[in-house]
């Protein structure tokens, strides 16, 4: 099991630039989420999908932040424009539907930074 | 909402010399705690769920009890390998997502 894939690892963008996250789940995990991890407010949820659908975005900061879930195999988290501020570590984590109180496998992360 | 607390925020610990982390919630109702281990660069890795007060599980040096109010992970002789951020999180019943604390990072010096 190659575990939650995300990509990049690092990014380094410009203030207003459009940031595209990937990530690739757990096959046969059908819930996603999305959380972003700073020193200042640790782990938060940003998005959660259930069968590809976004169930709950309340964790999105702003407009300038939105997620897709094309399919199955696969999400992105775009910002749009970027600032200085989205500077985080942004993770994807994947778990079985169904089983609602099952762990969460995280992948490794995308550290960006926005300039 | 739910609150998850942890303390301390950083503890260092010589080798062999046993410790323990809390960690203190508020939540309607659990459903389940989770602890994680994270290394840095690298996403949380899963430890343990417990699920009702007066549960306990270990996995080698470590072992995390739970009460209606805390948890606690204790670490038991620990070596330098055990150097990490211990997260733990909540989940409330009916919900979906754990709510995180800000975790304890552990240094244990040979």
């Amino acid at each position: 099991d190659a575990g939650v894939i995300q990509s990049p690892r690092h990014e380094v963008t410009e203030m207003g630039q459009e940031v595209t996250l990937r990530c690739k789940p757990i096959s046969g995990h059908n819930s996603l989420f999305w959380y972003r991890q700073t020193m200042m407010r640790g782990l938060e949820l940003l998005i959660y999908f259930n069968n590809n659908v976004p169930i709950d975005d309340s964790g999105m900061p702003e407009d300038r932040f939105s997620a897709k879930m094309p399919n199955a195999s696969f999400s992105t988290l775009k910002i749009q424009p970027s600032e200085p501020r989205d500077s985080a570590v942004y993770f994807c984590a994947s778990r079985r539907t169904g089983a609602t109180n099952e762990k969460l496998f995280f992948g490794s992360g995308t550290q960006l930074s926005v300039l | 909402e739910d609150q998850v607390t942890q303390s301390p925020e950083a503890l260092r610990l010589q080798e062999g010399e046993s410790s323990s982390l809390n960690c203190s919630y508020t939540v309607s109702g659990l459903r389940g705690l989770f602890w994680y281990r994270q290394d840095p660069g690298k996403g949380p890795e899963f430890l343990f769920t417990l699920y009702s007060a007066g549960e306990e599980k270990e996995k080698e040096r470590l072992k995390a009890t739970l009460t209606k109010k805390e948890s606690f992970l204790h670490i038991t002789a620990p070596k330098p390998e055990d150097s990490a951020t211990y997260l733990c999180a909540v989940q409330a019943t009916n919900d979906y997502k754990l709510s995180f604390g800000a975790g304890t990072t552990v240094t244990v010096r040979a």
